[in-house]
């Protein structure tokens, strides 16, 4: 089974702070993106990667940023947390255009 | 900018009743197109991978059609139960090349 795992569930942070949102595949997927989700907004993408260090925007990408330096592994960095940053963020890896697999999701709250 | 819909909003239904929604997608380019089901307080799960025209899939009592010339999708549940209640997404690929576009949802509620 595919397992894709993120390093907190719950996460909360101070206004200004950088935070570092982590996100383990275990498939050795090519694709992975960093989505969040928001009541009655449902799922926006914010950034995604299509192999090791490449990366695209998504629909949302201001005030975040991404890594992804080894094929697994896919980072989403808040470099000045705000209180509007405050959501659910799920990371999910593809193998090329198949199904999504997601991870449990962390609730980051920003105070 | 790509639109992916879905209708109706939310749903409420009696539990036994069958259901379907749509998802409605831009019919110029497709590539795929895929189901999820959405649980509170878990992550979306993929219910149905569907690529070509006429395609129709089934999980139990879940399935779901396909037609890419107008652009549209249908989910059918029938005779939903209360553990079907949950928010179903579908999700627009235009080319191999392009990233997923989620719809904004559907929310079931199956009443017991």
């Amino acid at each position: 089974d595919v397992k894709v795992t993120q390093s907190s569930r719950y996460l909360v942070k101070r206004t200004g702070e950088k935070v570092f949102l982590e996100c383990v595949q275990d498939m050795d997927h090519e694709n992975m993106f960093w989505y969040r989700q928001d009541p009655g907004l449902g799922l926006r993408l914010i950034y995604f990667s299509y192999d090791v260090k490449m990366k695209e925007k998504g629909d949302i990408p201001e005030g975040y940023s991404v890594s992804r330096e080894k094929k697994e592994r896919f980072s989403l960095i808040l470099e000045s947390a705000s209180t509007n940053q405050t959501s659910m963020y799920l990371c999910a890896s593809q193998q090329a255009s198949y199904e999504q697999y997601f991870g449990p999701g962390t609730r980051l709250t920003v105070t | 900018i790509l639109n992916v819909e879905q209708s109706p909003q939310s749903l409420h239904v009696q539990e036994g009743d069958s259901t379907n929604f749509t998802c409605s997608f831009p019919s110029s380019n497709f590539y795929a197109l895929h189901w999820y089901r959405w649980e509170t307080a878990k992550s979306p799960e993929a219910l149905f991978v569907m690529t070509l025209n006429g395609d129709e899939k089934k999980k139990g009592r879940i399935s779901a059609t396909l037609n890419t010339k107008e652009g549209y999708s249908y989910l059918y549940i029938k005779g939903s139960q209360p553990e079907d209640s949950a928010t179903y997404l579908c999700a627009f690929i235009k080319t191999s090349y392009d990233k997923v576009i989620f719809g904004p949802g559907t929310s079931l509620s199956v009443i017991p």
